[in-house]
């Protein structure tokens, strides 16, 4: 398995664009996370899906944020517009929920820059 | 929601073992205790998970006592190369099968010196 997938690893847009972070979880796993990480505020959980299923999200920001899973390999999370204190690493993370396992396998990150 | 407590930093010495501790008073009875380690510009990478004593794998052991208000990270013969941020999370599952406390602390930078 290749692992967690994230599309783009980098972005640059400028304030008041939309942005979409993409994300393709390990298949067979049933529950994917979406992370955002700064200096300041270390990792935060945004929101959560199960069985594609949003349980949390809680932690999203603002409505400016929203997330989707249409199916069990594919998510998305969008900002729209974007501003300068959304710059951040976006993670997604996927896991099997049930069972013994519970650990999280974690995409390489997006790097989001918004100027 | 189970909060953890971790120190900030740690150093250590190449060939040392190194133990990091985690608090967690508000654990919940169906919860586990996971491990993550971070390197830059990397996701974090799970080490270990257990749900009471001990729990040994190829990279770690975990400790966790009878009351599982704590836990504690232990790394055999660190190297440089084990130099990372160490996070614990306390997660588990809730009777309609979602998951719950999926929030990372602070986490423990440590640093291994030559």
């Amino acid at each position: 398995d290749a692992g967690v997938i994230q599309s783009p690893r980098h972005e640059v847009t400028e304030m008041g664009q939309e942005v979409t972070l993409r994300c393709k979880p390990i298949s067979g796993h049933n529950s994917l996370f979406w992370y955002r990480q700064t200096m300041m505020r270390g990792l935060e959980l945004l929101i959560y899906f199960n069985n594609n299923v949003p349980i949390d999200d809680s932690g999203m920001p603002e409505d400016r944020f929203s997330a989707k899973m249409p199916n069990a390999s594919f998510s998305t999370l969008k900002i729209q517009p974007s501003e300068p204190r959304d710059s951040a690493v976006y993670f997604c993370a996927s896991s099997l929920v049930g069972g013994q396992q519970y650990g999280y396998t974690f995409g390489s990150g997006t790097r989001l820059t918004v100027v | 929601l189970a909060k953890t407590t971790q120190p900030i930093s740690m150093d250590s010495y190449e060939g040392q073992e190194v133990n990091i501790t985690c608090s967690h008073n508000n654990i919940a009875t169906n919860d586990y205790i996971t491990w993550y380690q971070q390197f830059p510009s990397q996701g974090p990478r799970f080490i270990i998970q257990g749900y009471k004593t001990k729990v040994t794998n190829e990279v770690a052991s975990l400790f966790i006592p009878a009351d599982r208000k704590s836990s504690t990270l232990s790394l055999p013969r660190v190297s440089l190369s084990d130099t990372a941020v160490y996070y614990c999370l306390v997660r588990g599952i809730i009777s309609s099968g979602s998951a719950r406390q999926l929030t990372f602390g602070s986490g423990t930078q440590l640093t291994v010196l030559p």
